[in-house]
């Protein structure tokens, strides 16, 4: 089952524009995590965000987490066409063997020149 | 470093058949867990292996097995295939028991269709 659900399920913008992609999940969570996904390869990290923290930095990426609403956002500064891909929020739940991603729907972006 | 080596890249199978997916983690990771990735279902986490033991397993069915080498390297196995095992199947390694500090670094997938 997926903790996650992420809106838009797709987004199409053109190359300057900002993107903002939300992600909702169910339980509390250690952290959540935010992948990128091109063209049905394998997953790319881009940003941790603790349970503790509430914004963070990297680059053009910048997410926040509210735990009251068990939400988080990925926003992508001045997109450019590299950034097509899918994007995946995903949660790690301290279980006491062992931890797992569980990961949102997925948004897919693209960005247009 | 090298990254995180998944073979074979591409696998078709007839049904009934059994398959072995391997996958070679960052060196020096010793946490390696397995996802597959379907249009329908998203993805979905397999089992995760931490020092030879597995210790977290997702609700597949009996079918899907795995071990983890005193290397590291895993390999996931499935029995009996089923059309619907037709998926991207991923493997992630970890410096620790897990992602708590770090994110996970996975590999490019092995892509399986089963015929």
């Amino acid at each position: 089952s997926q903790q996650g659900e992420e809106d838009p399920q797709a987004l199409s913008i053109q190359e300057g524009e900002n993107a903002t992609m939300n992600c909702s999940y169910k339980t509390s969570i250690n952290n959540l995590q935010w992948y990128r996904q091109n063209s049905g390869r394998g997953l790319v990290h881009l940003i941790l965000i603790r349970s503790n923290e509430r914004e963070k930095h990297s680059g053009r990426l910048r997410v926040t987490l509210d735990t009251s609403k068990k939400s988080s956002s990925l926003l992508i500064t001045a997109s450019r066409a590299a950034d097509t891909a899918s994007y995946f929020c995903a949660t790690v739940i301290l279980t006491g063997g062992g931890n797992k991603l569980t990961f949102g729907t997925g948004t897919q972006l693209k960005v247009e020149l | 470093k090298a990254g995180v080596t998944q073979t074979p890249r591409y696998l078709i199978k007839t049904r009934g058949q059994q398959v072995t997916l391997s996958c070679s983690p960052i060196s020096g990771h010793r946490s390696v867990s397995w996802y597959q990735q379907t249009p329908g279902q998203g993805l979905q986490f397999l089992f995760e292996y931490f020092s030879e033991t597995q210790r977290n397993k997702g609700n597949f069915p009996g079918r899907f097995s795995g071990r983890q080498f005193s290397n590291s390297r895993s390999e996931m196995n499935v029995s009996t295939l089923e059309l619907g095992d037709s998926a991207l199947y991923l493997c992630a390694s970890s410096l620790e028991q897990g992602p708590l500090g770090v994110g996970y670094t996975f590999g490019s997938g092995t892509r399986l269709t089963v015929v």
